[in-house]
């Protein structure tokens, strides 16, 4: 299995207070993502990573932010958190962007639950 | 990038083959085809991907229309670990994102 982490597993916060999550990764590989789950829309992408310091938008990328200042590290941050944000976050690493096949490796996942 | 679809769900008794359909009738003449898994619970996994031709992999196979406009992918033998959302995914070979639609649910009955 590809090492990949996600903290924390579970979180339960209120409306209005930030959120940070954290994907971490030992596979040197240079693509991460961050992906959102919900019950009839599937896996949405929210932001990805193409290096250090080097990130752009997904498909559902408002309200949230991220950062990646080391290989091994993507954060994604809730800055104002909302019910909507209410999901299981999955972050997933692939050592190609281009290519045939560009497997993606996903982590655990993170279940957050805004009251 | 193209849209796939899938049927919600399926069922499938267990040792007996299955067959999930594809339809993407969208598909571009750079798009790949990949199937990726969802066991409950978990994050996505790869299963296999192809362009034009058969292929079949320790995990599955996937049978690729002459037209391209739908794909198969064959579990020959279910277990009851395979129960999961199956989910087909277009992927141009120049793009770095997926979009992995709602899937197939599958079922396995003992």
């Amino acid at each position: 299995d590809a090492g990949i982490t996600q903290s924390p597993r579970h979180k339960v916060t209120e409306t209005g207070t930030p959120v940070t999550l954290r994907c971490h990764q030992t596979e040197n590989h240079r693509y991460m993502y961050w992906y959102r789950q919900d019950p009839g829309h599937g896996l949405r992408l929210i932001h990805y990573s193409y290096g250090v310091k080097d990130t752009d938008k997904g498909e559902v990328s408002d309200g949230y932010s991220v950062s990646r200042s080391k290989t091994e590290d993507f954060l994604l941050t809730l800055e104002s958190a909302t019910s909507s944000q209410t999901s299981v976050y999955f972050c997933a690493i692939s050592d190609l962007a281009g290519g045939p096949r560009n497997e993606q490796f996903f982590g655990p996942g993170t279940r957050l639950t805004v009251l | 990038d193209a849209k796939t679809t899938q049927p919600n769900s399926m069922e499938s008794n267990e040792e007996e083959p299955v067959h999930l359909p594809c339809n993407h009738s969208t598909i571009s003449g750079t798009d790949y085809i990949h199937w990726y898994r969802q066991l409950p619970s978990q994050g996505p996994e790869y299963v296999i991907h192809g362009l034009t031709s058969n292929v079949n992999n320790r995990m599955a196979s996937l049978a690729i229309a002459e037209d391209r406009k739908s794909s198969t992918l064959i579990l020959h033998r279910a277990t009851l670990r395979d129960a999961a959302v199956y989910y087909c995914i277009l992927r141009d070979v120049t793009g770095n994102q997926f979009y992995f639609g709602t899937g197939t649910s599958l079922t396995v009955i003992p």
